[in-house]
């Protein structure tokens, strides 16, 4: 089955403590891309990545890092998490390399950081 | 900054009737228009795309797309409850490597 899968799913963590959200899509996609979601600010994109070894911010990275060392993977490293990083995240992944095509989503990660 | 806007809502209609979303953006080199339906605490699913001027149907969905006034709508026909989420608009712009979303707007289809 064609999915992007991110783990974990759920989470609840301290301030400072080094966390890394897993993100796989078994569709040989190229551009894969994080965002995150808050009540009344939408999705906001954190990072994307157009190709193995190529990522550049979006809107909103700061405190964030990632990486693309396998076409397949794409986690998020948050290396010092603070409470306003609190979000839902979600992966997703597009076929094209331009992400014009259509963007396959994740499940989502609920991030709490206290 | 890109700027995709999106009345929140709560827009509600009653079922069987067409329910109308609108959405507007800034960039005017805005080449792409998609429309994802979210169901509460699930991810994003697409259900349009758009890429030049005038209508497309799929269903009960058309989406309708106007770039002189930079304005993309997306209609719903015979509304259905099953039809109540939020829908978020996306752009993608002249880079090509980033889709901007709306914040959505919600919508009720009540019996």
């Amino acid at each position: 089955e064609a999915q992007v899968t991110q783990n974990p799913r759920y989470l609840i963590t301290v301030t400072g403590k080094k966390l890394t959200v897993t993100c796989s899509q078994n569709m040989n996609h190229e551009y894969m891309s994080w965002y995150r979601q808050d009540p009344g600010l939408g999705l906001r994109q954190i990072y994307y990545s157009m190709n193995v070894e190529v990522t550049d911010k979006g809107d909103v990275p700061e405190g964030y890092k990632v990486s693309r060392k396998e076409k397949r993977n794409f986690p998020l490293i948050l290396e010092s998490p603070s409470p306003n990083q609190t979000s839902l995240y979600f992966c997703a992944s597009s076929l094209s390399l331009a992400g014009t095509g259509e963007l396959f989503f994740g499940e989502g990660s609920r991030l709490t950081v206290l | 900054q890109k700027e995709v806007e999106q009345n929140s809502g709560p827009l509600s209609v009653p079922e069987g009737a067409i329910a109308s979303l609108n959405c507007t953006y800034s960039d005017r080199g805005s080449q792409s228009f998609f429309w994802y339906r979210q169901y509460s605490g699930k991810s994003p699913e697409l259900i349009m795309s758009i890429y030049s001027n005038g209508d497309k149907e799929d269903g009960r969905f058309t989406a309708q797309l106007n770039k002189a006034s930079q304005y993309v709508s997306l209609l719903i026909r015979d509304s259905q409850p099953s039809d109540s989420a939020t829908y978020l608009c996306a752009v993608n712009g002249n880079s090509g490597y980033a889709l901007n979303f709306g914040k959505g707007t919600s919508l009720l289809v009540t019996p």
